[in-house]
């Protein structure tokens, strides 16, 4: 886990409200995934970005939700009007040596939404 | 299309006997396998990833995981338990040898509790 970061661990919103989440991935890596933790279930894959680039965003909702990575700076997913059903653990991961699907995962930003 | 199984939703066992986390798993491509482990309110730790080096991968921790083709099973297992093991375990599939670039699949998960 160490180097992926992820701010605000914890996140409160009424309904209605924007939700922003940020990611930095291990230094030196252009690479992101953003994974969703409903209650009481597992971890869906949502988007995959690369600096600059949406790569692979087949897991993103169609509306409120979006994702990017700048060329400077964290990746931000971005939650409008959110929902009570928007509430969950959102994880990013990054990368590492062993190949693309071998990941470090950040800490997490659990979103309740009141 | 891959997908993941895990046939036990909460596994119990006491702490110094044996532990078994079951695992199947649906690829089109030869996959990539992983368990994870989640502690309560914490980010996710890789225990072991499979390639296809070896069908007997050990990780961390001293948990280890065997992959069968025929069964197209990923067991989790360890030999005797510690209280420190309790959390929740995921079995994770990627076929990064397609085009899904890494993205990973994960099962619903299975909550290890261990009793003193």
């Amino acid at each position: 886990n160490a180097g992926v970061m992820q701010n605000p661990r914890h996140l409160v919103r009424r309904r209605g409200q924007e939700a922003r989440l940020r990611c930095s991935p291990m230094k030196g890596h252009s690479h992101v995934y953003w994974y969703r933790q409903l209650p009481e279930e597992g971890l869906k894959f949502m988007v995959y970005l690369q600096k600059e680039n949406i790569i692979d965003e087949s897991g993103m909702p169609k509306e409120r939700f979006s994702a990017e990575f700048p060329k400077e700076g964290p990746s931000i997913l971005r939650i409008q009007q959110v929902v009570r059903g928007d509430s969950a653990a959102y994880f990013c991961a990054s990368p590492r040596e062993g190949g693309p699907d071998t990941q470090y995962f950040g800490p997490g930003t659990r979103l309740t939404v009141l | 299309a891959q997908s993941v199984t895990q046939l036990d939703s909460h596994v119990s066992v006491s702490e110094g006997t044996p532990v078994l986390l079951r695992c199947n798993y649906s690829s089109s491509y030869s996959p990539s396998l992983f368990w994870y482990v989640q502690h309560p309110n914490k980010g996710l730790q890789l225990l072991l990833k499979y390639t296809s080096a070896a069908t007997l991968v050990k990780g961390i921790n001293g948990f280890e995981a065997e992959f069968k083709k025929s069964e197209t099973s990923f067991h989790l297992t360890k030999p005797s338990a510690h209280m420190s093991d309790a959390a929740e375990y995921f079995c994770v599939v990627s076929e990064a040898g397609g085009t899904s670039y890494g993205k990973l699949t994960f099962g619903q998960g299975t909550i290890l509790t261990v009793h003193p």
